[in-house]
């Protein structure tokens, strides 16, 4: 079975400063792993997502995410963060073969403060 | 936009009551997937379809099923609902059954 750790549930920052989401997972298979994410009041977008090939993934908005095998991270960061980006933010994992479902962690709800 | 389509966006009903949720997945999409969002239990995957064939099941209550038509929308029945029940449903869509799913922007259940 596979899992997923965010390991903050709540970030607070300042606009315009950096900001890192942390994500480990578990899993004895293969995975695919991404990252989405929640705005108020709103369905689940697809931020950017890693299947194979380079470990760095760029995706929208700004963000990009690194996954480290050894580690079992995947986790995201945006450089210099904007007022919009206050959302909640969801890791998940599917497995490469076999179910697809998504498992995901309990999210990390990014606050951006002026 | 993701493509996805669900109805109805909000739904209010009483204990012991039965509902149905709709999902229309992006085009050319053939497998769908149901999820429910709850304080309490995160995201949780419920069920998978293929191309109008059940592939998985995740933590789905014997009170819930659902299925996917020949046009390759899907349905979720909830009955004999309960206070617990109420929840965000979302549904995704991909285009077979290992590639990226697009969400859709949910259903809001309340249960009352």
């Amino acid at each position: 079975a596979q899992s997923v750790t965010q390991l903050d549930s709540q970030v607070p920052v300042f606009e315009e400063a950096p900001v890192e989401l942390r994500c480990n997972y578990s899993s004895s298979v293969s995975v695919y792993l991404f990252w989405y994410v929640q705005y108020p009041n709103q369905g689940l977008q697809l931020l950017l997502k890693y299947l194979s090939g380079s470990t760095l993934v760029k995706g929208i908005n700004g963000f990009e995410a690194e996954f480290n095998k050894s580690q079992t991270s995947f986790h995201l960061r945006k450089p210099s963060v904007h007022i919009s980006d206050t959302a909640e933010y969801f890791c998940a994992v599917s497995r490469i073969q076999g179910a697809q479902k998504l498992v995901f962690g309990q999210g990390t709800r990014l606050t951006i403060n002026p | 936009d993701s493509g996805v389509t669900q109805t109805p966006k909000h739904l209010i009903t009483a204990t012991g009551q039965r509902v149905t949720l709709r999902c229309s997945p992006r085009s050319g999409d053939l497998s769908v997937y149901w999820y429910q969002q709850s304080l309490d239990q995160g995201l949780q995957f419920l069920i998978h379809y293929y191309n109008g064939e059940e592939r998985a099941k995740g933590n789905i209550l014997e009170r819930f099923s659902a299925q996917q038509f020949p046009d390759l929308h899907s349905e979720l029945n909830l009955s004999s609902l309960e206070l617990g029940d109420s929840a965000l449903y979302f549904c995704a869509s991909s285009l077979t059954g290992g590639d990226t799913q697009y969400f859709g922007p949910g259903t809001r259940l309340t249960v009352l």
